[in-house]
């Protein structure tokens, strides 16, 4: 089943940064301005981190950043902080379906 | 509080049916399109289908289309999904999300309903 290819894990210390790329296809990513990031903790539902490219929503920290350049999208953790440790999805709007990425494991060191 | 609330998950064999509901509170149920998303075990998110505010328009994973049916109660509140002829790998926690200006991003979740496929 297809999904957006982002890298499994990533990983960083305290007050680090880290970037989790997405890539997709010019038919989703590289189509449309609405590339979302959910953050997941085990065994919870997936809360809503950045939509359309680059905006929060009220209440996600401004340490949470993204981006989008052709294909590829991208979401930053600025200043790590343990609680930041979960997985986290990008998704994709792709016309007649939503299209989610394979996930990434964050880790803070 | 906004809340969706999902239910009628279990055990059920190969080839049989499940239907799953989802009830809305807290917010405009009918100015809202819905969706349904699941997660097997230790695996990633996968959108399942989608259902617009009237109900008028749906679509459907590949994975999905010809044995799930998404349907919604505006008058209840509550959002469905008939699930036929399940898999094995239909196994998964199934999520139902608020649509955000139809389908371009899920800004409410429930916490999901597990459904497992085995004999």
């Amino acid at each position: 089943q297809y999904a957006l290819t982002q890298p499994p894990s990533a990983s960083g210390s305290p007050g680090q940064s880290v970037t989790i790329s997405c890539t997709g296809t010019s038919s989703d990513v590289g189509h449309y301005e609405y590339v979302s990031w959910y953050q997941q903790y085990p065994g919870k539902a997936p809360k809503l981190m950045i939509y359309e490219v680059s905006k929060r929503p009220s209440g996600v920290p401004d340490r949470f950043s993204g981006s989008k350049s052709g294909n590829t999208a991208s979401l930053t953790v600025s200043g790590l902080q343990a609680e930041d440790e979960a997985d986290y999805y990008c998704c994709s709007y792709a016309g007649s379906s939503n299209v989610f990425g394979t996930g990434t494991k964050v880790t803070v060191l | 509080e906004e809340q969706l609330v999902e239910s009628g998950g279990g055990l059920v064999q190969p080839g049989g049916s499940l239907r799953l509901s989802c009830a809305a509170s807290g917010f405009p149920f009918s100015a809202y399109w819905m969706h349904w998303v699941r997660q097997a075990p230790g695996r990633g998110l996968v959108w399942v289908s989608r259902i617009d505010n009237e109900g008028r328009s749906i679509t459907y994973a590949d994975s999905v289309k010809g044995r799930f049916t998404i349907s919604r109660d505006n008058a209840k509140d509550t959002l469905y999904l008939q699930m036929n002829s399940l898999r094995a790998d239909d196994t998964a926690v199934y999520y139902c999300a608020r649509g955000v200006a139809g389908a371009r991003h899920f800004d409410l979740w429930g916490r999901g309903t597990l459904v497992t496929v085995s004999s």
